[in-house]
């Protein structure tokens, strides 16, 4: 059964610190990965989209990588602004055209303190 | 300017009362997609269009039907909403599949609520 976790559940940390969220997948085949930010009460906005033979993708203060050997990938955030606050979710992608299909983790809800 | 849009933001209807719910793109994808998502948990894919080849998923209830009229628009309908189905409903567009390692623009998102 395909299926997506994520670690932690929750996270608050101060302002100006970094933090890295987990996401292991146990997703066949595999297509992509795929990390979102969704603010409360509004839809997610894809923040990177990873292949089988990246390693590595950066979107300015963001920054995921995946081992997918270990079928595991992190999102790392560099210099947390308040802004950030928002649940952090992992999406696997599967499949091939015309018969894809998506498995999403149940998300990290990050909470930047001042 | 908006990208991938829904209305109305917030529904409310009845126990058993059919709703429609509306989302339009101005993006020309080919795919769009109905999500559902109740609170603290991940988005559920309900089912998507590929141009106007309909896939649903295997779990979705028989009281949720869609039509896409066109490229540009596409409507959820729930023929007798109950209270299990008070959620937000995402619709989002890619230009082609997810396979194809295409960005998803997701719309804000419609929030129903059924008494």
């Amino acid at each position: 059964k395909n299926q997506v976790e994520q670690s932690p559940q929750s996270l608050i940390i101060l302002e100006g610190k970094n933090c890295t969220l987990q996401c292991n997948y146990t997703v066949s085949p595999f297509s992509n990965l795929r990390w979102y930010k969704q603010d409360t009460g509004r839809g997610p906005v894809s923040l990177t989209i990873m292949t089988f033979s990246e390693n590595t993708k950066s979107n300015g203060r963001y920054t995921a990588t995946l081992d997918a050997d270990t079928k595991q990938s992190s999102l790392h955030i560099t210099a947390s602004q308040l802004s950030d606050s928002a649940s952090y979710i992992c999406v696997v992608s599967s499949g091939v055209r015309g018969n894809e299909k998506l498995t999403f983790g149940t998300g990290t809800r990050l909470t930047i303190i001042p | 300017d908006a990208m991938v849009i829904q209305n109305p933001r917030y529904q409310v209807t009845q126990f058993g009362k059919p709703v429609t719910l509306s989302c339009s793109q101005t993006l020309n994808h080919n795919v769009m997609y109905w999500y559902q998502q109740k609170s603290s948990q991940a988005p559920k894919l309900l089912f998507h269009y590929y141009d106007k080849d309909f896939n649903n998923e295997a779990d979705t209830p028989d009281n949720f039907q869609s039509r896409r009229p066109n490229t540009s628009f596409c409507f959820l309908d729930i023929r007798s909403p109950g209270l299990g189905d008070a959620a937000m409903y995402l619709c989002a567009t890619s230009r082609d599949g997810v396979a194809a390692q295409e960005t998803q623009y997701f719309g804000p998102g419609t929030r129903l609520l059924v008494l």
